[in-house]
């Protein structure tokens, strides 16, 4: 089955500790974002990458950071930095970057204790 | 001024009726528009996409397209309770190009028994 994994499902970290997100995608797609939701709102833009080895930041990179070395993982650091980190975020991938659909994987809720 | 607005409801509408969701956007630029379906806890789905003015129809969803008023609406016919969800609108082609989504905050769908 072609599609987009994510882990883990729920995560819990203490304040002042990294954590990296995992995002994997079988689709062979090009393009990979990260996305955050936090309650009762949109999806907001942290970090995308358009092909393997290069990344933008999205509108709100601040305490985060991704890489992308192979084309099928886009994992996300959240940082000690970043200030608000409990949230649910969202792994997406399209075949390129030219307007087109995104497909989701199934998230990873993230809450600091 | 948000750049995707959406009606943050609940819309409530009985079994069998139609449901009618709106969306309006700010940039003229736009170029793809996407309705995404979101059950409590889970990830956007796509259910449909739209690049042009009129109506594109599959199955009991319509979307509609309205350029020159800024608007992208979506219809359900014979709404079921399993449509019961909130129903994100997004936007791409806005101001930065590319493949990047700016997302409503959602509207919330009650299809009652």
């Amino acid at each position: 089955d072609g599609g987009i994994t994510q882990s883990p499902k729920y995560l819990f970290r203490k304040e002042g500790q990294n954590v990296t997100l995992s995002c994997e995608q079988n689709l062979n797609h090009d393009a990979m974002y990260w996305y955050r939701q936090d309650p009762g709102q949109g999806l907001r833009l942290i970090y995308y990458s358009q092909i393997v080895n290069d990344f933008q930041k999205g509108d709100i990179a601040e305490g985060y950071s991704v890489s992308r070395e192979k084309k099928e993982s886009f994992p996300l650091t959240v940082t000690s930095a970043q200030k608000n980190p409990t949230a649910f975020y969202l792994c997406a991938s399209s075949i390129d970057f030219r307007p087109d659909e995104q497909f989701f994987g199934p998230g990873t809720r993230l809450t600091v204790l | 001024q948000k750049e995707v607005e959406q009606n943050s409801g609940p819309l409530s509408v009985p079994e069998g009726a139609i449901a009618s969701l709106n969306c309006t956007y700010s940039d003229r630029g736009s170029q793809s528009f996407f309705w995404y379906r979101q059950y409590s806890g889970k990830s956007p789905e796509l259910i449909m996409f739209i690049y042009s003015n009129g109506d594109k129809e599959d199955g009991r969803f319509t979307a509609q397209l309205n350029k020159a008023s800024q608007y992208v609406s979506l219809l359900i016919r014979d709404s079921q309770p399993s449509d019961s969800a909130t129903y994100l609108c997004a936007v791409n082609g806005l101001t930065g190009g590319g493949n990047k989504l700016t997302f409503g905050t959602g509207t919330q769908l009650k299809v009652e028994l």
